[in-house]
């Protein structure tokens, strides 16, 4: 079975200062991680995704997450926040599942933005 | 080109009712995904359907169902409904079933159930 553990379901910090978002994973085959990003009202948006190759994976607005398999971990940055980064973001994994693709999600980490 | 359209965006129905939400994927893409989301649960995947067939189905009663229509369109619906199936829910449509493939998602339909 696969599962998302995201630390932390609220993350507070000041605008300017570096984001840290933390999942981990677990999954019994080599899996398919992702980061959306949900404002209020709205559907989730892709930040950035990691299926092969690089484990450094950069996305939109300025994030990057690193694939890290001895830690089965995935944690999301950002060096400088912005107030416009205050959101709900989600971490995912996708792999097989008794024979079907199965996506799963994380709890969600809202970040708070100070000015 | 236009999202992912998700109707209607709100709804409100009563305790034993049943319920249709459609979806109405990006063009070109044949693969569409349903999931529940609550504040409690987070997000739950539903089901996923690809060229008409079911291929994916979540932990769900079944008084959840779904389809596909032969232009990717698809629709959900709950049958008699609980205070617990309100929720926000998504639909995410891709190019096709795969675990590398991009998902893009709607904004959703609100359903409270009173």
């Amino acid at each position: 079975a696969q599962s998302v553990t995201q630390l932390g379901s609220h993350v507070s910090v000041s605008e300017g200062a570096l984001v840290l978002l933390r999942c981990n994973y677990s999954s019994s085959v080599p899996p398919y991680l992702f980061w959306y990003v949900q404002y209020p009202n709205q559907g989730l948006q892709l930040l950035l995704k990691y299926t092969t190759g690089a484990t450094l994976v950069k996305g939109i607005n300025g994030f990057e997450a690193e694939f890290k398999k001895s830690e089965t971990s995935f944690h999301l940055t950002k060096p400088s926040a912005h107030m416009s980064d205050a959101a709900e973001y989600f971490c995912a994994v996708r792999g097989s599942s008794g024979g079907y693709q199965k996506v799963t999600f994380g709890i969600g980490t809202k970040l708070q933005v100070i000015p | 080109k236009a999202g992912v359209t998700q109707t209607p965006r709100y709804l409100i129905k009563t305790r034993g009712q049943q319920v249709t939400l459609s979806c109405s994927p990006i063009s070109g893409h044949r693969s569409v995904s349903w999931y529940q989301q609550t504040p409690g649960q987070g997000l739950q995947f539903l089901f996923e359907y690809f060229s008409e067939t079911q291929r994916n189905k979540g932990n769900f009663p079944g008084r959840f169902s779904g389809r596909q229509f032969s232009n990717s369109r698809s629709e959900m619906n709950v049958s008699t409904l609980e205070l617990g199936d309100s929720a926000l829910y998504l639909c995410a449509s891709s190019y096709r079933p795969g675990s590398d493939t991009e998902a893009f998602f709607g904004q959703g339909t609100r359903l409270t159930v009173v």
